[in-house]
């Protein structure tokens, strides 16, 4: 089986710090993803990467950034964090039509 | 634009009973259309797909879905709920063309003893 993993479950930020959510997938999938997930919102797409080096923006993709420099890993970056970006981060990968694969979920708060 | 409607955001059912958590799209192209479900405390996992070919699928845990086009619906089933259902059930559609999902709001299914 496919195995997405978070570097953390549970992450408390202070408002302006740089955080880095971290997602390595192992079986070489070209595509990743990351959402966030909020109450009553459901999943919203941050951004997302067909392959290495490449990215794209989503539909919130404010106030975040990507990085793909190895196929199997997709890191998201909040470059100055604030409260409004507290929220469960998931990770995701998938090949070709297979469904996504998420990770359990980086539970992120902001202070 | 795509669009997911999951109308129902929380659904009590008893053990045993029947249960349908709806599912409606929106999109001007040919679709993909999947259910996920989220354990708590845990990440989504693909509960069935539909991609082509016959429209009712089934997943191994007694779900289906059947894939309407004139109703743009995509709806979950399941004849007899257990316990271990309890979670949250998300909707995706996916364009052809394209791999990326637009997810629903989620369902939550509470199974009730």
């Amino acid at each position: 089986d496919v195995k997405v993993t978070q570097s953390s479950r549970y992450l408390v930020k202070r408002t302006g710090e740089k955080v880095f959510l971290e997602c390595v997938q192992d079986m070489d999938h070209e595509n990743m993803f990351w959402y966030r997930q909020d109450p009553g919102l459901g999943l919203r797409l941050i951004y997302f990467s067909y392959d290495v080096k490449m990215k794209e923006k989503g539909d919130i993709p404010e106030g975040y950034s990507v990085s793909r420099e190895k196929k199997e890993r997709f890191s998201l970056i909040l470059e100055s964090a604030s409260t409004n970006q507290t929220s469960m981060y998931l990770c995701a990968s998938s090949h070709g039509l297979s469904g996504y694969t998420f990770g359990s979920g980086t539970r992120l708060t902001v202070v | 634009a795509q669009s997911v409607t999951q109308l129902d955001s929380q659904v009590p059912v008893f053990e045993e009973a029947p249960v349908e958590l709806r599912c409606n799209y929106s999109s001007s192209v040919s679709v993909y259309l999947f259910w996920y479900v989220q354990y708590p405390n845990q990440g989504l996992q693909l509960l069935l797909k539909y991609l082509s070919g016959s429209t009712l699928v089934e997943s191994i845990n007694g779900f289906e879905a059947e894939f309407n086009k004139s109703q743009t619906s995509f709806h979950l089933r399941k004849p007899s709920v257990h316990i271990s259902d309890t979670a949250e059930y998300f909707c995706a559609v996916s364009s052809s063309g394209t791999y990326k999902y637009i997810f629903g709001t989620g369902t939550r299914l509470k199974v009730l003893a």
